[in-house]
């Protein structure tokens, strides 16, 4: 059963819009949230994290925020451009020393 | 330049051949980890390494091997008992028990079978 879930396999956005990737998780345990943005035949890199005590957490042009009563969370990338169009996993870390738990991740499309 | 090296870019397998994919990293890092990526399949995780000479399976670890014997290196052998080969690979490393606990990644192996 998968404990990160992301059910929006792609994602198609207007330059310059605000782009939403939803992420939503079952285990109540996690501590720990974190984006990664992955590029074609390239390695995934580390985008931003969130704390599960806090709500929101922003760097820049991206933005996380964290809704525990729903276990769901989301990044906002404001304003969007088409160099963020690549694939964004969502992650979460298990309380404990276990590996981080991967969503299936979103293709995000940024249209000029 | 600290980083992940993993080699080769791409890499073909026969049948009931054995290949091994390198990698390498110098950031210093206990935990390395390897994760197979197949198309909306997301990042599964094969195989993990917190320090040297321990390893623990992940979610497919069937029809894998690795080994760790030094702190920089974690190879993975994929043995001819894995039927569906055909993936990108990923290994990565961190620094454990650092929250948030980041993992660094490799840019990454293309594993073809012919």
């Amino acid at each position: 059963d998968q404990q990160v879930k992301q059910n929006s396999p792609s994602l198609s956005v207007q330059e310059g819009r605000i782009s939403i990737l939803n992420c939503d998780y079952t285990n109540s345990m996690f501590d720990y949230f974190l984006w990664y943005k992955k590029y074609p035949a390239e390695g995934p890199t580390f985008l931003i994290s969130i704390s599960s005590i806090k709500d929101k957490n922003e760097d820049g042009r991206f933005t996380v925020f964290l809704n525990k009563s729903a276990k769901h969370l989301s990044l906002h990338i404001v304003p969007s451009q088409p160099g963020d169009s690549a694939v964004y996993f969502c992650a979460a870390r298990p309380s404990g020393n276990t590996p981080l738990v991967f969503g299936k991740g979103t293709r995000l499309s940024v249209i000029a | 330049d600290g980083g992940i090296t993993q080699s080769p870019k791409y890499l073909f397998r026969k049948e009931g051949q054995n290949v091994t994919l390198s990698c390498e990293q110098n950031l210093n890092h206990d935990a390395m980890y390897w994760y197979r990526q197949d198309p909306g399949q997301g990042l599964r995780l094969i195989y993990y390494s917190q320090i040297v000479n321990d390893f623990q399976k992940g979610d497919i670890a069937e029809g894998y091997s690795v080994s760790r014997e030094k702190k920089e290196s974690f190879p993975l052998t994929v043995t001819s008992a894995q039927k569906n080969p055909t993936a990108f690979y990923l290994c990565a490393s961190s620094v454990p028990r650092t929250p948030p606990e980041k993992l660094f990644f490799g840019s990454g192996t293309q594993l073809s079978v012919l």
